[in-house]
């Protein structure tokens, strides 16, 4: 079974300044990755989602950005912090070629807490 | 582009059966699931249903499944004070292995 690797738990950033989330997967290889942003305890945002490595999808124009440099690493950066990038925010990842699953579903990280002041 | 909705609040007591209510919009969704979110965590598969089946049961839980309609329900019997969290319906889109989810139902559990 997959299990997803995500860091820092909780961030108080200032605005204006660099941001750098990671997150890596265990047990699958080839994994879809996803990352999500939950406001407010509320309902999921996609930001970006990753079918291979370099491989970038952007749902939402935004401040941030996304990198996969390796199969099981996908990171959420910015250059500089917004007051609205504020929020819970969420890696996924779906099964790879190590996987038995044929019914998808997600795989979630334990999230990280960004409050940018 | 696809929509699911949920009832936002949801209160039970202790030992009673909850419900939860969902309705998506997309008639080729494969698998519809169940998430769980306990407060401060990331979510939990909790169960899902393939779309050609009408009812899928997994020890308390019970999903329905009425794809005319697109209504989804989970059903969770002898509810716990554990089961307080916050509940996710989700619907495949059939694209990268991308889902859509609703806002989310929180479940709230009465000693």
């Amino acid at each position: 079974s997959q299990t997803i690797h995500q860091w820092p738990a909780t961030l108080v950033q200032p605005v204006g300044s660099p941001l750098s989330l990671e997150c890596t997967v265990e047990g699958t290889s080839n994994p879809n990755l996803y990352w999500y942003r939950q406001a407010a305890g509320r309902g999921l945002q996609l930001l970006f989602y990753s079918v291979g490595i370099g491989q970038i999808s952007s749902e939402v124009p935004q401040n941030l950005s996304a990198s996969r440099p390796q199969d099981r690493q996908f990171i959420l950066s910015s250059k500089k912090l917004l007051l609205s990038d504020s929020g819970f925010y969420l890696c996924a990842s779906t099964f790879g070629e190590t996987d038995q699953r044929t019914e998808g579903g997600y795989t979630f990280g334990s999230g990280t807490r960004l409050t940018v002041v | 582009g696809e929509d699911v909705e949920q009832s936002l609040f949801l209160s039970v007591r202790e030992g009673d059966s909850s419900v939860i209510n969902c309705t998506y919009t997309d008639s080729s969704s494969t698998y519809l699931y169940w998430y769980k979110q306990e407060p401060g965590a990331g979510l939990q598969l909790l169960t899902y249903i393939f779309s050609n089946m009408d009812m899928k049961q997994d020890q308390r839980l019970t999903v329905l499944l009425n794809k005319k309609d697109k209504h989804l329900s989970l059903r969770i019997a002898d509810t716990q004070t554990g089961d307080s969290a916050i509940y996710f319906c989700a619907e495949d889109e059939g694209n990268a292995g991308k889902s859509t989810f609703g806002d989310g139902t929180t479940l709230t559990v009465k000693p």
